[in-house]
Order: structure tokens, then sequence, then C-alpha cells
């Protein structure tokens, strides 16, 4: 059973062309995250939500923006993606903050031309 | 310090050798080790975790090994096996709010060969 779901699982954009990303889960869980991951490196964490508290990381650029419009949905987007910008893309949930496990989605590869 | 050091970046391991990846890190506030399993195309599996009031957690064939004078955990993964080539990640996470976050270490590319 899916519980961290992750559309699409593939996406192409142009530089510069807004693309959006979307996560949903079924875990009812309060915490969502939203990570960058670059070949060969370690997930970057962008920001996170308890509830609909928003809280962005210092170092997430301006041109990543997030909306998380209820529980279960929580979305990506990236104004003017960059070469830079490419990247596998994971949404995580869990129960609060304190919990132990953070549950991870499959991702989103991100290509851009 | 709030950084999580991981060695070594990429280990070969031959079938039913012992697999060793090691972590260090800095803040004392951390109260939460857990370790992530990715393979290629999919989002990390939580694999693994340790408090650090514990010197030891074993799972199967995984065992976490906790040193807190030393700031140091390791994963050993006993009778490797081909199908536990992936990459994996420590973790470090503090209590409460924001602090709850993880820092992932760089992440061990592990290949098992047959």
């Amino acid at each position: 059973d899916a519980m961290v779901i992750q559309n699409p699982r593939y996406q192409v954009t142009q530089f510069g062309k807004p693309v959006t990303l979307s996560c949903s889960q079924t875990l009812n869980h309060n915490v969502m995250y939203w990570y960058q991951q670059k070949s060969s490196q370690a997930p970057k964490l962008l920001f996170h939500y308890y509830d609909k508290d928003f809280n962005n990381e210092a170092d997430t650029p301006d041109n990543f923006q997030s909306r998380r419009p209820n529980t279960s949905f929580c979305f990506l987007d990236i104004r003017s993606p960059g070469l830079g910008d490419a990247a596998m893309y994971l949404c995580a949930t869990s129960r609060e903050y304190s919990t132990d496990t953070q549950y991870f989605g499959p991702g989103t590869r991100l290509t851009v031309l | 310090q709030q950084q999580v050091k991981q060695s070594p970046q990429s280990l070969i391991v031959q079938k039913g050798g012992i697999s060793i990846i090691n972590c260090a890190y800095e803040n004392t506030a951390f109260d939460y080790f857990p370790w992530y399993q990715q393979f290629p195309g999919k989002g990390p599996a939580l694999l693994i975790a340790i408090r650090p009031d514990v010197s030891e957690k074993k799972e199967g064939r995984f065992t976490i090994s906790f040193n807190k004078s030393a700031k140091q955990f390791s994963l050993h993964i006993m009778d490797s096996q081909p199908g536990d080539s992936a990459t994996y990640f420590c973790a470090a996470r503090g209590y409460g709010g924001s602090q709850g976050n993880l820092i992932f270490g760089k992440g061990t590319k592990l290949s098992v060969k047959p």
C-alpha cells in the first residue's frame, strides 16, 4: 500500500518554464517535508510543514515555493527552473517533528532542458 | 555542529562478508540516529535506528553500534548479499520542533559482489 505518493515520477521541463511537483500521503501525518537530492548526494531539506505552518530552510532558493492546501497534499513549485535544479525531489512525512520515522515517497526525477 | 560525517564514500564487499559504514557527529543535542537504505530511483527507506541510551541495536543481519563518548555510530551488515547493494545514509536528529529535522550524511554506495 502506497503511503507517500509522488506525481509525476519523471518530469521534463524547459529552462525557465514553471513546473509543479505533487505529493500526497495516506498516513494522516502532521509533518510533510520536501527534499532535493542531486546525483550521489544526500537529501537536502528545502521546506517542511507542520499542518499548515510553513518552514523554509535558510538556504532554499527563492525560486522554490511550496503549498499545502490540506493535510494530505503538498506541492513544490519551481518558478523558473535552471539547469542546476535538475535533481530527484523527495517528499517525506512524519507524524510529529519528534517522531522517529520519516516516510519517504519514491521521488520525482526532474530534468531541465 | 550540524554536520554528520559519513565514511567511506563507496564500499565493495564480497558476498557473505561484513560491510561496515561509519558516521560521526558533533552536536550532543542529537537524540536519534537512523540509517536509511536507498535503491536507485527510489526514495530512502528506514533500515534501522538507535537512540543514545543504548550501545548496540541488532535487527536481523543489520547492527548499529553507538559510541556516545566518541560521538560515533556505525552500521554493520553481516553476511552481505548482492541484494544489499544500495546507497546507505546515516542521519541524526535533535529533539523538538524543527530540531526534529534529519541531518543526513553524504551517503555510502555499497556494492556486494557475488
